[in-house]
């Protein structure tokens, strides 16, 4: 499996755009890339994934470099209540419940007024 | 719908004590897992079960034991509990399929003393 790479921590300005980058060099062509995050004591809450393509939904943007070695999620309008850790996870993409996703230290976002 | 629903939300044992935490989902998902993490950590698997009547180990399942009880409900055991599980539990469920998008209920707090 891909390892992916994230800054320990990131600060962004209530209203501006926050861009989170992962590197994941090593990604092969069957994986996936999802993005999760964690508001603190909650459980993880999905937030998109992708494969090559862009994609864009509710929440947020995931933009996947065209070598798909990193991607940048994209919360547009940041607000107080996006403050969390946000989880980049790569994973082999098959329909395989033991095909589990590995949570590992993510980025901590504090967005600030 | 309530989505994933852990009982209880707190819990404090003594060494050596057993109890057992609930999880129950509503989302008709086959799939469940249960996950701990220890402060400042990632997510780490316990144990899943990709439908009802099959469990399997995960990443860290010594100490514990599952049952599926039906497809709506999948409980985690401590048989024996010891200081080394004090941590926050999650349980979550996914949809069949090649993407991996988990639900997650919000966590048990454990202490053991």
């Amino acid at each position: 499996d891909a390892k992916t790479t994230q800054p320990t921590s990131m600060d962004c300005a209530e209203g501006r755009a926050a861009n989170l980058p992962c590197n994941h060099s090593t990604i092969s062509g069957n994986e996936y890339v999802y993005w999760y995050r964690q508001i603190h004591s909650q459980g993880p809450q999905y937030i998109i994934h992708g494969l090559k393509n862009n994609e864009t939904n509710e929440m947020a943007s995931l933009i996947i470099t065209e070598d798909r070695k990193s991607s940048t999620l994209i919360l547009p309008h940041a607000t107080l209540r996006d403050t969390a850790v946000y989880y980049c996870i790569v994973r082999v993409a098959n329909n395989n419940a033991g095909n589990m996703l590995t949570f590992g230290g993510g980025t901590r976002l504090m967005v600030k007024p | 719908n309530a989505g994933v629903t852990q009982t209880p939300k707190f819990q404090v044992l003594k060494t050596g004590q057993s109890m057992t935490l609930q999880c129950a989902q509503d989302m008709n998902h086959n799939s469940m897992y249960w996950y701990r993490q220890d402060p400042g950590m990632g997510l780490r698997l316990i144990y899943y079960s990709a439908s009802e009547g099959t469990t399997d180990k995960g990443e860290v399942p010594n100490g514990y034991n599952v049952s599926r009880l039906n497809k709506r409900e999948f409980s985690l055991r401590l048989e024996s509990a010891a200081p080394s599980q004090t941590s926050v539990y999650f349980c979550a469920s996914s949809e069949e399929g090649f993407v991996k998008k988990l639900f997650f209920g919000s966590g048990t707090q454990l202490s053991v003393l």
